[in-house]
């Protein structure tokens, strides 16, 4: 079955770069997602990529896809403490039932 | 974006007692709505995936009996736990589909007594 991975946690300072890794097992995957989930809230779609791309940028934010590897990650360029949250990735396939796959989370701490 | 809202946000309720949570997609309409169980510090689970005027497809190792979904319009699915225990208490999160992206509402905070 489908399975995503994360690590736990990242600590990083105000202005730097922050950037979360995520792997993923199932090669028929389409699309790959990033997730934020503040304490206690839903989740926040922030950005999507097709598997047929390398690379999106969308302001601060930068998606980068190793397919070969199965490798996503996000970068958050001049990271901000109101991005202090839980990251999360995940992937689904192409189709009318288009389940979605979590992954573990990251857990994302701005220090001031 | 579109917004999907969730009722009631938090719910505290005696072991045994059955809870209703509601789904609604508030500016669209959503032919699939999907429950997702979120225990703390840990990824979202699907539990369901619900289907306007049809059965829900449930997932492996989710009680079909305990957890009752209903998705009787396309605006709204509801989640019935049914004979809560505490270790049903959890974040449940629905999300409904609009097109191709998946709207999160913001969760409903489950804990039973």
């Amino acid at each position: 079955g489908e399975d995503v991975e994360q690590s736990l946690f990242l600590s990083v300072r105000e202005g730097d770069s922050s950037v979360i890794n995520c792997t993923y097992t199932d090669s028929s995957s389409t699309y790959l997602y990033w997730y934020k989930q503040e304490p206690g809230a839903g989740l926040q779609l922030l950005t999507y990529i097709f598997s047929n791309m390398d690379m999106k940028q969308d302001q601060r934010l930068t998606v980068l896809l190793n397919k070969k590897d199965k490798h996503l990650s996000l970068r958050i360029a001049d990271t901000q403490t109101g991005d202090s949250a839980i990251y999360f990735c995940a992937e689904s396939r192409k189709g009318g039932y288009q389940k979605v796959t979590f992954g573990t989370g990251t857990k994302l701490q701005v220090i001031p | 974006g579109a917004v999907v809202s969730q009722h009631p946000s938090w719910v505290i309720c005696k072991s045994g007692t059955s809870v209703k949570i509601e789904c609604r997609s508030l500016d669209f309409q959503a032919t699939t709505m999907f429950w997702y169980r979120q225990f703390p510090k840990q990824s979202l689970m699907l539990m369901a995936t619900s289907n306007e005027g049809s059965k829900a497809t449930y997932e492996q190792g989710v009680e079909k009996d305990k957890f009752l979904i209903n998705h009787a319009s396309l605006t709204l699915s509801t989640l019935t736990v049914t004979s809560a225990h505490p270790e049903d208490s959890s974040f449940y999160i629905c999300s409904a589909r609009d097109g191709g992206e998946q709207f999160f509402g913001p969760g409903t905070r489950l804990t039973v007594l």
